[in-house]
């Protein structure tokens, strides 16, 4: 029971143009949502993160936009680079009293085209 | 400022025989929390340390064990290995208060676990 999914599996974007990564999950009650960036042979590294009494988060060229009605959340790299070239995971947060649980996606790997 | 850094890089074992890994954490952080990656999947959350108490824990078995130390530093122990425990396995450490853990976390390069 795949509680985050990231249904593309990969993702192609011209330089310069926009990139979209999304995300969807099923438990209403996660309370804070990050997206990570991964290279190869390198660990995930923190992008941004979002709360969800908030619909959009911005920082630099990065903006997450959240919609708990549809449980989605979306990823916006405007304008996109060649080294945004990376597997992205969307994670989700489910804060306990003494029991946290983080549940990461399978990633999407974007490609930004020269 | 050191980053997250864990050891070994790289470890080959036989099923039914027990592995520790190990993780040092980003200066002053308090929290660890251990990931498993298989191949082309996400991390899977196994369980976080907190000023050395288990803060929570994800759907792995109890051979699936782990330690903080004073210093946060932490390891990961797995007894009775099996084939599929076969993966890459991330430590991530980040701060932790009185308003909770932040999940902005800084991952180490992981540790490849082969299990034949």
């Amino acid at each position: 029971d795949q509680q985050v999914k990231q249904n593309s599996p990969s993702l192609s974007v011209q330089e310069g143009r926009i990139s979209i990564l999304n995300c969807d999950y099923t438990n209403s009650m996660f309370d804070y949502f990050l997206w990570y960036k991964k290279y190869p042979a390198e660990g995930p590294t923190f992008l941004i993160s979002i709360s969800s009494i908030k619909d959009k988060n911005e920082d630099g060229r990065f903006t997450v936009f959240l919609n708990k009605s549809a449980k989605h959340l979306s990823l916006h790299i405007v304008p996109s680079q060649p080294g945004d070239s990376a597997v992205y995971f969307c994670a989700a947060v489910l804060r306990g009293n003494r029991d946290d649980k983080i549940i990461f996606g399978k990633g999407t790997r974007l490609h930004i085209l020269p | 400022e050191t980053g997250v850094t864990q050891s070994p890089t790289h470890l080959i074992k036989t099923r039914g025989q027990q592995v520790t890994l190990r993780c040092s954490s980003q200066s002053g952080h308090n929290t660890v929390s251990w990931y498993q990656q298989a191949l082309g999947q996400g991390p899977q959350f196994i369980f976080q340390y907190y000023r050395e108490e288990e803060n929570g824990r994800g759907n792995f078995p109890p051979r699936f064990s782990g330690l903080q130390f004073p210093n946060y530093s932490s390891e990961l122990n797995v007894n009775a290995l099996e084939l599929d425990d076969s993966a890459l396995y991330l430590c991530a450490s980040s701060l932790g208060g009185l308003a909770g853990i932040s999940y902005e976390q800084y991952f180490g390069p992981g540790t490849r676990l082969t299990v034949t």
